[in-house]
């Protein structure tokens, strides 16, 4: 697609639920990166994907959270037995990926999907 | 680890005027990239604006500009002849020089909401 696509746009659902959210990164992008955005606060790291690999996850509040990217394209990202305070809303970015250098690259972003635990 | 201030939760100008967003930060790294991220009600951010700072020159995108003060570690945005469409949530964001692939992780402020009246 021409841009990142995430789905669902909206999610509501019952403390204790599992939800999937998940990320379609522009074609050829090999970065993928999820972030968290709460209510009055900025965006906040989850965990980073270069490929199919994970190489910092230090971002996952909690072990209830978990990631992963097939393909090198669509990203999932699973929270189990979802809290009141992980409504948020979820952000996805990608980029080409060329590490190394001092090239930084120019990330683009879906337009999430907000999540609501009752 | 670095942290961004946006000291002004909500800031607004009339259309046609000038405003001026602030955004301050700490580091000790001497080499590293500042941004100003735009999210319109869509949620999608997008990028206004990117310095470097080894980059003396401030960084120019049309109506928008930077006022960089590396010693202050000062970055504000300020957006000449501000348009209803730049009404919007913005977020100063920093980032690590990349070294070896490392680095590649956004440290957002909390964002400034700016309303733009006709």
């Amino acid at each position: 697609g021409a841009g990142v696509s995430q789905s669902p746009s909206n999610k509501v659902t019952e403390k204790g639920k599992d939800v999937e959210l998940r990320c379609d990164p522009i074609s050829g992008h090999t970065a993928l990166y999820w972030y968290r955005q709460s209510l009055g606060q900025g965006l906040e790291f989850l965990i980073y994907f270069q490929g199919n690999s994970a190489p910092d996850k230090s971002g996952l509040p909690s072990d209830r959270f978990s990631a992963e990217r097939t393909g090198g394209s669509v990203s999932t990202l699973t929270i189990q037995r979802t809290q009141q305070e992980d409504s948020a809303v979820y952000l996805c970015a990608s980029s080409l990926g060329h590490l190394g250098g001092n090239r930084v690259e120019k990330l683009f972003f879906g337009s999430g999907t907000q999540l609501s635990v009752l | 680890a670095q942290t961004v201030t946006q000291s002004q939760p909500e800031m607004s100008v009339q259309e046609a005027e000038t405003v001026t967003l602030s955004c301050t930060y700490d580091t000790s790294e001497s080499d590293y990239y500042l941004f100003w991220y735009k999210q319109p009600p869509s949620r999608q951010m997008i990028l206004v604006i990117r310095q470097e700072a080894y980059k003396q020159q401030n960084a120019t995108e049309n109506r928008f500009s930077v006022n960089f003060q590396k010693a202050a570690k000062s970055f504000s945005l300020k957006i000449s002849d501000s348009q209803l469409g730049d009404a919007a949530m913005y977020f100063c964001a920093y980032r690590s020089y990349p070294s070896g692939g490392s680095n590649y992780k956004l440290t957002f402020g909390k964002g400034t909401l700016l309303t733009v009246n006709p």
